[in-house]
Order: C-alpha cells, then structure tokens, then sequence
C-alpha cells in the first residue's frame, strides 16, 4: 500500500495563479484533511471532508477550495494565489474511527512569488 | 473542540527516560487522546494514544489521569532520532473529527 500520496511536492507558483495539490489515498478511509504549515509553526486545518460528496472548513479555509468525488481523491484548490499561502501543505486520511489512526502525506511545498 | 496544552520545548539526553506532559482540561468523556511526533521536513507520524486507561507500544507508553484532565507520554530511552516536535491532540467521536492540533512540544535530544 502507498498509503497517502501528494503531488507535486514542490511548486513555484506567481501571484494571481491557480493550482490544485492532489491528495489520493489507497486505505479505502472515510476522513480526508487538508492542513497548512507555516515554518516553525504548527498545522493548521484548511478543509476537511467525511466521506464522498462531503465537505467542511476547517480553521483557516479562506482562499482555498475543496472537492470529494471518490473515496480516495481529495485535491485542493487555490484560486488566486497570494504571498500568504507560501507554506507546506499536508493531507491526512483516517477511518473516521476516533480510535483509528491518522496517517500524513509527506508534504508539498508551495511557494507564491 | 476540547484544546491541550503542552510546554514549547524540552531538553533531554540521550538514553534519558523523557516525559512530555499534555493538559486536556475540557476533555469530554468521548474524546481520546493521541500523541503525534513531526520529525524535521516530515509529515506527522502516529505514536500512540488511549481513551482511560494506560498504554504501551514499541515507541513509548501513554500515561493518563485517572479524571483525564492530563496525559503523559513517555518515551523510555530517548535518541538522537526522538528528536521531533509531539503533538497531544484529543479526538472526539461525533461527526465532526476536526483534527485540531496545538503548537506541540519540541523535543531536542543530547548526545
């Protein structure tokens, strides 16, 4: 199993660009998140969803968007990128089950220009 | 969503016993306690976690209150490789799972 998978893992983008960061999972898990982490701080949840076809905001969702159509995908989108999303970005997955464990993407850096 | 608290940072030796502490005040009877460690340009990496009672595994042990308004996560013998920030972070059971994590806990670990 490949677990949780991001891409890219790094990215330049320039101000006012869009792009998506794909996210896609291979446990067949209901809960899928999006978090941010700026440097020397610590995660932050963007977005988060609890099965196709659901979606929720987290914390800080401002600037982004969101999609579940498969159990498996959870891409995120930036509409109009600005200086303020420079951070690195991590998706997670778990079964849902309080109990279960949460398991992370190894990270995309983004960096807006 | 129930907040923890845990000190900025901690200093250990190498083969020391390190004990991080967590505080959960709020906690409610659902939410379970877990413990993730964030080495260096890396994702979160599960390390353990309980509901009341007290646990071990191969990385460390998970020590709860008995009203479990606190925890404590011992790592036995720490390395050069527990060198990471831990997070405490409290997961209910409703619908919502948000996820929420605190600042952690940086642990630097001396040779």
């Amino acid at each position: 199993n490949a677990g949780v998978t991001q891409t890219p893992k790094f990215r330049i983008l320039k101000i006012g660009q869009s792009m998506t960061l794909q996210c896609t999972q291979d446990m067949n898990h209901n809960y899928m998140y999006w978090y941010r982490q700026d440097p020397g701080m610590g995660l932050k949840l963007i977005y988060y969803s609890v099965g196709a076809g659901i979606t929720d905001k987290g914390e800080v969702p401002n600037g982004y968007n969101v999609s579940r159509s498969t159990t498996e995908d959870f891409p995120l989108r930036l509409e109009l990128a600005a200086p303020s999303q420079t951070s690195v970005y991590f998706c997670a997955s778990s079964s849902g089950q309080s109990g279960n464990t949460i398991y992370f993407g190894e990270g995309s850096w983004l960096t807006v220009v | 969503d129930a907040k923890t608290t845990q000190p900025n940072s901690m200093e250990s030796n190498e083969e020391e016993p390190v004990h991080l502490p967590c505080n959960h005040s709020t906690i409610s009877g659902t939410d379970y306690i877990h413990w993730y460690r964030q080495l260096p340009s890396q994702g979160p990496e599960y390390v353990i976690h309980g509901l009341t009672s007290n646990v071990n595994n191969r990385m460390a042990s998970l020590a709860i209150a008995e009203d479990r308004k606190s925890s404590t996560l011992i790592l036995h013998r720490a390395t050069l490789r527990d060198a990471a920030v831990y997070y405490c972070i409290l997961r209910d059971r409703g619908e919502s799972d948000k996820l929420i994590f605190g600042t952690g806990t940086r642990l630097q670990v001396f040779p």
